[in-house]
This record gives C-alpha cells, sequence and structure tokens, in this order.
C-alpha cells in the first residue's frame, strides 16, 4: 500500500536558520505529492503541491522538489521565523483507484529567537 | 466563505458511551473525508465520501463506528460504544471534485474516552 514517511521532531532551529524536512514515499502509480501546515489552534492547510517528477512546489519560502529516482519530497526554506513554527506534514494522492490521501506522522518545527 | 466547521471541538466521555461528531464542510464540495490522528502518530484515512454516496470506508476500524452524509451536506460520525483506543483527533476535510488532493480541513473534534 502506500505510505510516508518523514523525519521525527521535534525539530528546533534558530530564527533564519536553514530547514529541511526529509520526506520519502511508497506508492504504486505516480503519485501527486503535498506538504500541509497545521499552525498550533488550527486545522491542516496545504501549503505546496507537486503533480509529477521533477515539478517544485513553492509557497510562502518553501519549497519542494518532486524527485521521482529518490522517491522524495523534501522541505526545504532558505531562512525560518518564528511564524513558521508548526506541525509539517507530508502527503500523497495516489493516481489510481479512490481518491485518498496518505499522511506521514508530522513533523514539530519550532523556532527560536 | 466559511470553512469547514467541527463540533464539538473537545469531548470527554467513559468508555462504552457513545459520542456523535459533526463536520459541516464547504459549500459546494462534494468530497468529504474523515480522519483520525492518535498522539504521535500519522494522520489515518478512515472514509470518503462523495454527496450522499461512500466511496471508500476502507479506514473505518470496525462497526463500532458509522458515519453517514445527509444529503450530501454535512456529516456525523458516531462511535459507539467507545473504547479507549478511540481516544485521538478526528479531522474532517473537504475538497471540490477533480482536486482530490487539495483538502480543506477543519480545526478537529479531540476525542478523549476514560
Amino acid at each position: 500500500g502506500n505510505s510516508v514517511t518523514q523525519m521525527e521532531g521535534p525539530v528546533t532551529l534558530s530564527e533564519e536558520a536553514f530547514l529541511t524536512i526529509n520526506c520519502t514515499y511508497t506508492a504504486t502509480g505516480y503519485p501527486s505529492l503535498f506538504w500541509y501546515v497545521q499552525y498550533p489552534g488550527e486545522g491542516l492547510q496545504l501549503l505546496l503541491k507537486a503533480t509529477k517528477a521533477d515539478d517544485k512546489g513553492s509557497n510562502k519560502g518553501f519549497e519542494a522538489t518532486y524527485r521521482k529516482e529518490t522517491t522524495s519530497f523534501h522541505l526545504e526554506k532558505g531562512s525560518v521565523q518564528v511564524s513558521d513554527s508548526a506541525v509539517y506534514f507530508c502527503a500523497l494522492l495516489d493516481s489510481g483507484g479512490y481518491q485518498k490521501v496518505t499522511f506521514g506522522i508530522g513533523t514539530k518545527l519550532q523556532v527560536i529567537p | 466563505e466559511a470553512g469547514v466547521t467541527q463540533f464539538p471541538s473537545h469531548s470527554v466521555i467513559e468508555k462504552g458511551q457513545t459520542v456523535t461528531l459533526r463536520c459541516d464542510p464547504i459549500s459546494g464540495h462534494d468530497n468529504l473525508y474523515w480522519y483520525r490522528r492518535v498522539m504521535g502518530k500519522e494522520i489515518k484515512f478512515l472514509l470518503h465520501f462523495v454527496k450522499e454516496s461512500k466511496q471508500d470506508e476502507s479506514g473505518m476500524p470496525n462497526n463500532r463506528f458509522l458515519a453517514e452524509r445527509t444529503g450530501g451536506t454535512y456529516s456525523t460520525l458516531k462511535v459507539q460504544p467507545a473504547e479507549l483506543e478511540d481516544s485521538g483527533v478526528y479531522f474532517c476535510a473537504s475538497s471540490i471534485q477533480g482536486r482530490s488532493g487539495e483538502l480543506f480541513f477543519g480545526e478537529g473534534s479531540r476525542l478523549t474516552v476514560l
């Protein structure tokens, strides 16, 4: 079946540090890939997506590139801010079958001033 | 435009009792999903409605869980009788047809079974 593996947190960084959160996946077919973010006290919201190999998704300074050869979709940001403190979920949508999204375990990021 | 709303935000019940969670999706969203996150673990799929029909309920843990979606609008998830392992956060999400991966989530309903 489909699965998403992401690094377990928590990850603690100083403001303006570089962020990488690793994500790898297992899926049949050619999935679409997503990063969702959950800020404290809120529901999850879509951060960025990529629908095919070599696509780069980007939003709010975050980027992730769909790497089919390594089945990865790592999230990066060049300079994090305190307001980026949240839980980040990697996810995939399989290209066939029923349209359900599979999530990873979530990585908690804490950015300190 | 109103987002996805869930009620209650937190429910504390004793083992053996019944709880009903409600979700109001974004108006016009045909897809409605229920997910559950147990502490420290991944968000797990429970089921998927397209309008009022159950498209996929492969994630429902057992027959103590019953989901309905009246007239293709709001949805309820009933747990009867509740067990300790049912504790967790239940998320509802909706999406428009053709954009199934772009989910809009509610804030979740936290269920604590004592």
